[in-house]
């Protein structure tokens, strides 16, 4: 069965650095998400993406934050200067039409030291 | 801001109990429920979408109802099994499938 893939699994990173999560959606899949959650909390909506641009994002999506997809089958997220508050789950998912079931990668968790 | 609610925030059962558990979510602006089983170290599987007041879905042993007018969703199990161990999350949508509102999630523990 399809699945949603990421890399790396777990990522350690200093604060200051840029991190970029990766994830493959599933290959007919035409809209892509990313979420975060802070341990102990919600999952939390960051962006959603569409024909190569951003459909929607939350107010958490601020400009240390973007998204990519380079080539037909990967989708990233890119963080550009790491904060202690950055360290989270980061969940890629993709939906083969807007409103369909969103299909969930298992996470990359990301610790900011 | 968006409130999605689920209660209880953690269950344990004993093997072969039927239990059920709430999500609570907004009444205007419907477009659909999502819910979703979660365990630890694993992608959030999708288990039912749930667009109209009055569905019902059914998937094996889980079952869900939806009340859009007073903005509620139930999750039942029948006969919980220690796989059905999970976290189960809904999903909230307002927005046409553009972003989710999650809910806090209920953590169910079946006790073999």
């Amino acid at each position: 069965e399809p699945e949603v893939t990421q890399t790396p699994s777990h990522q350690v990173t200093q604060m200051g650095q840029e991190v970029i999560l990766r994830c493959v959606p599933i290959s007919n899949h035409l809209y892509f998400y990313w979420y975060r959650q802070i341990l102990g909390q919600k999952v939390e909506f960051l962006v959603s993406f569409y024909n190569n641009e951003i459909s929607e994002k939350s107010e958490i999506f601020d400009d240390q934050f973007s998204v990519e997809r380079p080539d037909g089958s990967n989708f990233t997220l890119k963080i550009r200067s790491t904060k202690l508050e950055d360290s989270a789950m980061y969940f890629c998912a993709s939906s083969e039409a807007q409103g369909d079931t969103q299909y969930f990668g298992p996470g990359t968790r990301l610790t900011v030291l | 801001i968006l409130n999605v609610e689920q209660s209880p925030q953690s269950l344990h059962v004993q093997e072969g109990d039927s239990t059920n558990f709430t999500c609570s979510f907004p009444s205007s602006n419907f477009y659909a429920l999502h819910w979703y089983r979660w365990e630890t170290a694993k992608s959030p599987e999708a288990l039912f979408v749930m667009t109209l007041n009055g569905d019902e879905k059914k998937k094996g042993r889980i079952s869900a109802t939806l009340n859009t007018k007073e903005g509620y969703s139930y999750l039942y199990i029948k006969g919980s099994q220690p796989e059905d161990s999970a976290t189960y999350l809904c999903a909230f949508d307002d927005n046409y499938g553009q972003n989710f509102v999650f809910g806090p999630g209920t953590r169910l523990s079946v006790l073999p």
